[in-house]
């Protein structure tokens, strides 16, 4: 089974400054998809990247990146000049090719004035 | 609007009582997520349907049911409700041939038992 694990329950950062959020998973595909969702206090559940497995790049979107390393099955995001509206959790998810996703705990993240 | 509706946004039901939440996708996605987020929790997976089959079951308790009806709404039956079961409960949809999209997600169903 994959499992999906965020070791960072909570995290803070100072507005405008740079945050990184881990998050690793446990697969014996070689094709996936990994995805990070923000859940701020609306809860609804936003998509904020994605990263195909067999793309070495990094996936970028404005102000979110990540550092997607195969081999050591690490998927972070980084959230440059970070701004109020970020504060939410978030969420590592992984998805097989038949499209089942699984998500990781989560990481609370406060970004502070 | 994430184009995934849910009803009813709220729920409170008491302990013993049976509830259903109904879940349409997104226009033109065939399979549909059923998810449980208890408080301050990750999303546990419940159940996948595609295109009116059951394609995938998490860790759905037997007190649980699920269909998808051939307009592709689905229907999430809870029964026996528990207090434990007081959760969110989130359909996503997706479309097969647009996996990097991921899912989109219904903004939930807040259900609360007393």
């Amino acid at each position: 089974a994959q499992t999906v694990t965020q070791s960072q329950p909570e995290m803070s950062v100072q507005e405008a400054e740079t945050v990184t959020l881990s998050c690793t998973y446990d697969t014996s595909e070689n094709n996936y998809y990994l995805f990070w969702y923000k859940q701020p206090p609306s809860r609804q559940m936003i998509l904020v990247i994605r990263q195909e497995a067999y793309k070495q790049q990094n996936a970028t979107e404005n102000r979110f990146s990540v550092n997607f390393q195969k081999a050591a099955k690490s998927f972070s995001l980084k959230i440059s000049d970070s701004q109020l509206g970020d504060t939410a959790m978030y969420f590592c998810a992984f998805m097989k090719l038949n499209n089942d996703m699984r998500f990781g705990a989560g990481t609370r993240l406060t970004v502070k004035p | 609007d994430s184009g995934v509706t849910q009803t009813p946004k709220h729920l409170i039901t008491a302990t013993g009582q049976r509830v259903t939440l109904r879940c349409s996708p997104r226009s033109g996605d065939l399979s549909v997520y059923w998810y449980q987020q208890s408080l301050d929790q990750g999303l546990q997976f419940l159940i996948q349907y595609y295109n009116g089959e059951e394609r995938a079951k998490g860790n759905i308790l037997e007190r649980f049911s699920a269909q998808q009806f051939p307009d592709l709404h689905s229907e999430l039956n809870l029964s026996s409700l528990e207090l434990g079961d007081s959760a969110l409960y989130f359909c996503a949809s997706s479309e097969t041939d647009r996996r990097l999209f991921g899912y989109t997600f219904g903004s939930g169903t807040r259900l609360t038992v007393v």
